[in-house]
């Protein structure tokens, strides 16, 4: 069965530090993986979008990591803001099927104290 | 350039009351699609449309309708409303589904939050 599982399901930390987020998952084949930021009450919006043959990739104070051997994910944040508080999603997709074959984590709640 | 657009925010029913959720986008996007949010699951797929006129079933369809009459508009009916369709409802679109090489970005709309009562 395909599916992408998050961990912490949350997680608080200080205004300033760095925190690494984790992506696993079960998807084949295997297409791309992206990762959301959703803030509360809005919708999500891209961070990034990597292909297999992508092993890193940066947005700003945000960097994404994806091991294909593995099926593992990870987003790392770098020098916290608060604005940084928010959900973040992995999202899987599965390589040549249809529209629907797009794969939510449930997220990770990160709240940024000052 | 309003991207995706959805209306209302917010609305309230009562059980067996029916409703309209209005998806609109302006970046003449092929693809559209209706999500479902709730508390400790991911989004959820309800239907999608590959193109005008097009819709199709995604992964939790029952008791819901959609239709795609317009390229730029994305409409999903709830016939008769039940407490399970409590939810946030959000509305997305992509130029197509992409490869592996080139994966189409999805935008979101600010979503409708439904409660049913």
């Amino acid at each position: 069965k395909n599916q992408v599982e998050q961990s912490p399901q949350s997680l608080i930390i200080l205004e300033g530090k760095n925190c690494t987020l984790q992506c696993n998952y079960t998807v084949s084949p295997f297409s791309n993986l992206r990762w959301y930021k959703q803030d509360t009450g809005r919708g999500p919006v891209s961070l990034t979008i990597m292909t297999f043959s992508e092993n890193t990739k940066s947005n700003g104070r945000y960097t994404a990591t994806l091991d294909a051997d593995t099926k593992q994910s990870s987003l790392h944040i770098t020098a916290s803001q608060l604005s940084d508080s928010a959900s973040y999603i992995c999202v899987v997709s599965v390589e040549g099927s249809s529209a629907s074959k797009i794969i939510f984590g449930s997220g990770t709640r990160l709240s940024i104290r000052p | 350039n309003a991207g995706v657009t959805q209306t209302p925010k917010f609305r309230v029913l009562k059980t067996g009351q029916s409703m309209t959720l209005l998806c609109a986008q302006d970046m003449n996007h092929e693809y559209m699609y209706w999500y479902r949010q709730d508390p400790g699951m991911g989004l959820r797929l309800i239907h999608y449309s590959v193109g005008e006129g097009t819709t199709a079933k995604g992964e939790v369809p029952d008791g819901y309708n959609v239709s795609r009459l317009k390229k730029q508009n994305f409409l999903l009916g709830l016939e008769s409303a039940a407490p399970s369709q409590t939810s946030v409802y959000f509305c997305a679109s992509s130029f197509g589904q992409g490869a592996a090489f080139r994966p189409y970005e999805q935008y979101f709309g600010p979503g409708t939050r439904l409660t049913v009562t």
